[in-house]
């Protein structure tokens, strides 16, 4: 039982690259979320699902698009990388959306130069 | 905008002392209250959570809710060095979202 896991851990793009990361849960929860975490800001959510097959915008979602591929899988796409996605970025998941415990995936470290 | 603010720290304490960590939050209708705690370059795990007004408690944790006033604390007695971390308070908002103070910083001083 994994867990949350998150691909890659780290990735380094340059401005105008494209790149997707990938999260999957083994735990069979409904609810899964991406959030970024930048010193001093803490965790902000970007983008979630809370049931497979409905994907809503966080509190930053400019720049990016998410697939809930199945209930499994849930990725985050930038499409054009800028400096200012330079974060750390964690994926989470939940039985039920806004009220249970969210797990977290170890985090994905993205630079974009 | 929805809030939970929490004091950045750090928040040093000796060995073996109660560590209090406060939080406050702006939203009335948030329901869940969850502390995590989450060491330098990983990620966040949970060590409360808080449901109903009044304390519940954990091993060495007690987390304490009350409504009334928007405020959630997280006590830690007989504090580890182990125990130095950011702690994160988290509350939900609305049908579907949590909100996330930027955590406070906690040094246990051996």
């Amino acid at each position: 039982n994994a867990g949350v896991t998150q691909t890659p851990k780290f990735q380094v793009l340059k401005t105008g690259q494209s790149m997707t990361l990938q999260c999957a849960q083994d735990m069979n929860h409904n609810s899964m979320y991406w959030y970024r975490q930048d010193p001093g800001m803490g965790l902000r959510l970007i983008y979630y699902s809370a049931s497979e097959g409905t994907t809503d915008k966080g509190e930053v979602p400019n720049g990016y698009n998410v697939s809930r591929l199945n209930k499994r899988e849930f990725s985050l796409r930038l499409e054009s990388a800028a400096p200012s996605q330079t974060s750390v970025y964690f994926c989470a998941s939940s039985e039920r959306p806004g009220q249970e415990t969210q797990y977290f995936g170890p985090g994905t470290r993205l630079l974009v130069l | 905008q929805k809030e939970v603010e929490q004091n950045s720290g750090p928040l040093s304490v000796p060995e073996g002392a109660i560590a209090s960590l406060n939080c406050t939050y702006s939203d009335r209708g948030s329901q869940s209250f969850f502390w995590y705690r989450q060491y330098s370059g990983k990620s966040p795990e949970l060590i409360m959570s808080i449901y109903s007004n009044g304390d519940k408690e954990d091993g060495r944790f007690t987390a304490q809710l009350n409504k009334a006033s928007q405020y959630v604390s997280l006590l830690i007695r007989d504090s580890q060095p182990s125990d130095s971390a950011t702690y994160l308070c988290a509350a939900t908002s609305g049908t579907y979202k949590y909100i996330f103070g930027t955590g406070t910083r906690l040094k246990v001083l051996a």
